[in-house]
C-alpha cells in the first residue's frame, strides 16, 4: 500500500482568498495522479487526472500541478467561494498496480463567508 | 440520466449476518470498484473488477466477497467474517484500462450491532 500524505488536514479560508494544498506520494513507478472533490452529502467528483511530470491542469478557478520526480502535486484554488467547501482527495496509481488507486485522507477546506 | 446507484443509503444488520450492498451503473463502464471509508482514513480499496466475470482483491478484501456476472452490476457481500463491518461503502466505475477518472455512487452506510 502506497504512503500518500495530504496536508494540511483541514483549512479555513476567507471567501475571496486563494489557497493551496499538497499531496505527497512515492515517486517510483508512478502511473497517474487523481484529484477528487467530495462535498458533504454528495459523491466524490473527479477534478483532474494527471500523468506527466510538469503537467498543469485547470478547471475554472481550480488548478493543479504535478511533479512526478519528487512525488508531489499541488492543488490551487483562486478566489475561494463558499461552494468550494469540500474535502479534496488525491490518489496516485502505480505502474503494475493494475490501475488501483491509493487515496490520501484528504484536505478538508471550509470557506468562511 | 447516466450514473451509479447504490442501495440502500442506510443499512442496519445484526452481528453474524451476511449483508449484500448493491451497486449498479448504466455508464457502460468496464471497471468497477468497492471502497470503504472510516473516520480519519482515506478510501480503502476492497475489491475491483476490470471486466465481467473477473475481479481482484484490493487492500482490505478479508471478510468481503463480490461477483461480476453483468457489466452493470457489482454487488458486495459483507460476511460475518469481517471483524469491523460498520463503515461507509462507496462504489465507483471507470470506462476501462487507462488513466481515466472514476465515477462514484452516493454510498451506503452500514451499521452492524
Amino acid at each position: 500500500i502506497l504512503n500518500v500524505e495530504q496536508s494540511p488536514q483541514s483549512l479555513h479560508v476567507q471567501e475571496g482568498d486563494s489557497t493551496n494544498f499538497t499531496c505527497s506520494f512515492p515517486s517510483s513507478n508512478f502511473y497517474a495522479l487523481h484529484w477528487y472533490r467530495w462535498e458533504t452529502a454528495k459523491s466524490p467528483e473527479a477534478l483532474f487526472v494527471m500523468t506527466l511530470n510538469g503537467d498543469e491542469k485547470k478547471k475554472g478557478r481550480i488548478s493543479a500541478t504535478l511533479n512526478t520526480k519528487e512525488g508531489y502535486s499541488y492543488l490551487y484554488i483562486k478566489g475561494s467561494q463558499p461552494e468550494d467547501s469540500a474535502t479534496y482527495l488525491c490518489a496516485p496509481g502505480v505502474v503494475g498496480g493494475n490501475e488501483k488507486l491509493t487515496f490520501g485522507t484528504g484536505t478538508r477546506l471550509t470557506i468562511i463567508p | 440520466d447516466g450514473g451509479i446507484t447504490q442501495s440502500p443509503k442506510y443499512l442496519f444488520r445484526k452481528e453474524g449476518q451476511n449483508v449484500t450492498l448493491s451497486c449498479e451503473q448504466n455508464l457502460n463502464h468496464d471497471a468497477m470498484y468497492w471502497y470503504r471509508q472510516d473516520p480519519g482514513q482515506g478510501l480503502r480499496l476492497i475489491y475491483y473488477s476490470q471486466i465481467v466475470n473477473d475481479f481482484q482483491k484490493g487492500d482490505i478484501a478479508e471478510g468481503y466477497s463480490v461477483s461480476r456476472e453483468k457489466k452493470e452490476s457489482f454487488p458486495l457481500t459483507v460476511t460475518s467474517a469481517q471483524k469491523n463491518p460498520t463503515a461507509f461503502y462507496l462504489c465507483a466505475s471507470k470506462p476501462g484500462t487507462g488513466a481515466y477518472e472514476q465515477y462514484f455512487g452516493p454510498g451506503t452506510r452500514l451499521t452492524v450491532t
